[in-house]
């Protein structure tokens, strides 16, 4: 079983469009967390959610919008997509914001032509 | 402030000790990681250690913490093909986020 799934895998859409990303965690975590990897491998935090409720919006453009409709999803919808948004998005789960153990979905590969 | 640093590229011989290492500057941060990325795929959390250790060992990987200097380091014993893959070494921080160095490119030559 899937600990933290992802979909779509792979993501090709063209500029301004509007798309999501779904993920899921089976775990009974309360936390979860986008993260999104550039071209050159750096990731970087973008949101966390605790129980339903948003933690981090660490300076994110507002074309993304976190949604959690239950503890154990968060999706990530983005809006009028640009090119710089092409990235690997990975979602990942704690326990709890203080939990020790944090662990990644195999990430979406968004590429906006 | 929250930074993490790596250098970029490490390349051994089949058979030899890897060692990377890292450098923080959260001296709050109550654990640090080490991930794994192979090609392709996501991030498998292959260890972490409390704030409070110096050291902890799991198999053929080695972490040493030196609080004092902020400094991390990941040793792998007996080092195959198959451990070739990027390793990034995170901190917790704040609200549950993980800060991440740029991630080491381990290559290992047979």
């Amino acid at each position: 079983d899937t600990a933290v799934s992802q979909t779509p895998k792979y993501l090709v859409t063209q500029m301004g469009n509007d798309k999501s990303i779904k993920c899921e965690q089976n775990l009974g975590h309360d936390t979860m967390y986008w993260y999104k990897q550039d071209s050159k491998k750096f990731l970087k935090i973008m949101f966390s959610y605790n129980n339903k409720e948003l933690i981090i919006n660490e300076t994110v453009p507002n074309r993304f919008s976190p949604k959690s409709p239950d503890k154990a999803h968060l999706n990530l919808h983005i809006n009028s997509l640009e090119l710089g948004d092409s990235a690997v998005y990975f979602c990942a789960s704690s326990q709890d914001l203080v939990g020790n153990e944090q662990f990644f979905g195999p990430g979406t590969r968004l590429t906006v032509l | 402030g929250e930074d993490v640093e790596q250098s970029l590229f490490l390349s051994v011989r089949e058979g030899d000790s890897s060692v990377i290492n890292c450098t923080y500057t959260d001296s709050s941060s109550t654990y640090l990681y080490w991930y794994k990325q192979e090609p392709g795929a996501g991030l498998q959390l292959l260890t972490y250690i409390f704030s409070n250790m110096d050291m902890k060992q799991d198999q053929r990987l080695t972490v040493l913490l030196n609080k004092k200097d902020k400094h991390l380091s990941l040793r792998i014993a007996d080092t195959q093909t198959g451990d070739s893959a990027i390793y990034f070494c995170a901190e917790k921080a704040q609200g549950g986020k993980l800060i991440f160095g740029q991630g080491t490119e381990l290559s290992v030559k047979p």
